[in-house]
């Protein structure tokens, strides 16, 4: 039940192209849905989150989707650019006597080429 | 130093071996945590420390053992570790405070190899 499954596990994009990442999750207690973005020897940073009562939210060229009633949700990036090619982990956490415990997807490999 | 910072980077340990990783925050939150990265795998969580008090503990051997001295510094003491063993492991920190979450900061992560 705190499992966060995340599809693809890579992705190869053209510049310029729209790079979609899914995530589906079982837990209906989750509060909190963050996307990280991992780049090779460096720790994953948030890149963008939303909350279940919003159905959209958009942070310049990265959009989050989020489908309550299915339990799913995705990330965007629309002009995909070479910059963007990192690993992507989907998450979902819940408060919890102070403090986040967060489940994470598998993770998803974007490379974008020239 | 800013951010979360871990050292060492990259540790190779044989079996028998006794290290520590060391991992400090420079942001003033009141929460950190350990986490492995394997290939392939979903980052697992490993210990939460709430202010300085060890709040999870998930199902972690007792080849690992953390320490928090502080709300600014986090330990994983590392004793008669297995292959399997072999990750990166990451910290991470967040600023909790009446049931509202924030994000987490993370750490570049130390590569341990066991041997």
């Amino acid at each position: 039940q705190q499992q966060v499954k995340q599809s693809p596990q890579s992705l190869i994009v053209q510049k310029g192209g729209i790079s979609i990442i899914n995530c589906a999750y079982e837990n209906t207690a989750f509060d909190y849905f963050p996307w990280y973005q991992q780049f090779p020897g460096k720790g994953p940073a948030l890149l963008i989150a939303i909350r279940p009562d919003v159905s959209e939210k958009k942070e310049g060229r990265f959009t989050i989707s989020f489908n309550k009633s299915a339990k799913q949700f995705s990330l965007h990036i629309m002009d995909s650019q070479p910059g963007d090619s990192a690993t992507y982990f989907c998450a979902a956490s819940l408060t919890s006597g102070g403090y986040q415990k967060v489940t994470f997807g598998t993770g998803t490999k974007l490379q974008v080429i020239p | 130093e800013t951010g979360v910072t871990q050292t060492p980077r990259h540790l190779v340990m044989g079996m028998t071996n006794k290290k520590s990783l060391k991992c400090e925050q420079h942001l003033g939150h009141n929460a950190m945590y350990w986490y492995k990265q394997s290939a392939k795998k979903p980052l697992e969580l490993m210990f939460v420390y709430s202010l300085e008090e060890r709040v999870e503990n998930n199902s972690v051997p007792s080849r690992f053992s953390p320490e928090c001295p502080n709300s600014s510094h986090l330990f994983l003491h590392l004793h008669t570790l297995q292959p399997e063993d072999s990750a990166l492991y990451l910290c991470a920190s967040s600023q909790d405070s009446g049931g509202s979450s924030y994000e987490q900061y993370f750490g570049p992560g130390t590569r341990l190899t066991v041997t």
